[in-house]
């Protein structure tokens, strides 16, 4: 049974840095590319980042490109999100994703708040 | 940028079959998958490359594809299907980014 536990939300000012992390179990994480995807309050799914199962490719949206840093540690099972610069506009629930097969996301964890407010 | 297009909203009621579109211009080229989220809930796959379905989701849930739409189906609709649903596809212009649609509410009156 695949399961996904993220941690590390909590409120934030603008400005200031916070890590996400998402343990994985229930499958062989280090042959999986993983996934960060946020929803904002009352809003819709949006596709943050994407890292390969070794960690050797790296994509982010437009929206977090050059402040945001998605890693892994495959002796640990876990996903990061490294959050820097944090706005107003980051405030959503971050959820990690298992790839389902090329291009869609298969399993997901139940999601963390990040509330950036002064 | 990549985006795709869905109605905010769809109603039907009890037993009758719900479309819900989603438009972009890529996806004649690129395959499209649609998530369900009920309140409060992560997202859950329904339909995989276009018409796919997953183990475990009801046979109700089918998907189809032409052009640059692609279309869920629920036939038979029940109160339980009350949710959002998201279509997702990935942008193939080589940028490897991963776009969701901004999602349809369906309302079973």
């Amino acid at each position: 049974q695949v399961q996904l536990v993220e941690s590390g939300g909590g409120v934030v000012q603008p400005g200031r840095s916070l890590r996400l992390s998402c343990a994985a179990s229930g499958f062989t994480f280090s042959s999986y590319g993983m996934h960060w995807v946020r929803q904002a309050p009352g809003k819709g799914l949006e596709w943050v980042a994407v890292i390969s199962y070794d960690g050797s490719n790296k994509y982010y949206a437009d929206s977090v490109k050059g402040r945001f840093t998605i890693s892994r540690d495959n002796s640990k099972n876990t996903l990061y999100l490294q959050m820097n610069s944090l706005r107003a506009e980051d405030t959503a629930v971050y959820y990690c994703a298992k790839d389902g097969g090329p291009g869609y996301l298969g399993s997901w964890g139940q999601g963390t708040l990040v509330t950036v407010s002064s | 940028s990549y985006e795709l297009t869905q109605p905010p909203s769809v109603s039907v009621s009890p037993g009758q079959t719900a479309r819900i579109t989603c438009s972009g211009d890529a996806l004649p080229k690129q395959y499209a998958y649609w998530y369900q989220q009920k309140p409060g809930q992560a997202p859950v796959l329904v339909i995989y490359k276009d018409s796919e379905r997953p183990s475990g989701i009801p046979e109700r849930f089918s998907g189809s594809s032409s052009g640059t739409t692609v279309t869920l189906t629920i036939s038979g609709v029940q109160a339980e299907d009350e949710a959002d649903y998201y279509c997702q596809s990935a942008d193939s212009s080589g940028t490897y980014v991963w776009v969701f649609g901004g999602g349809t509410k369906l309302t079973v009156l």
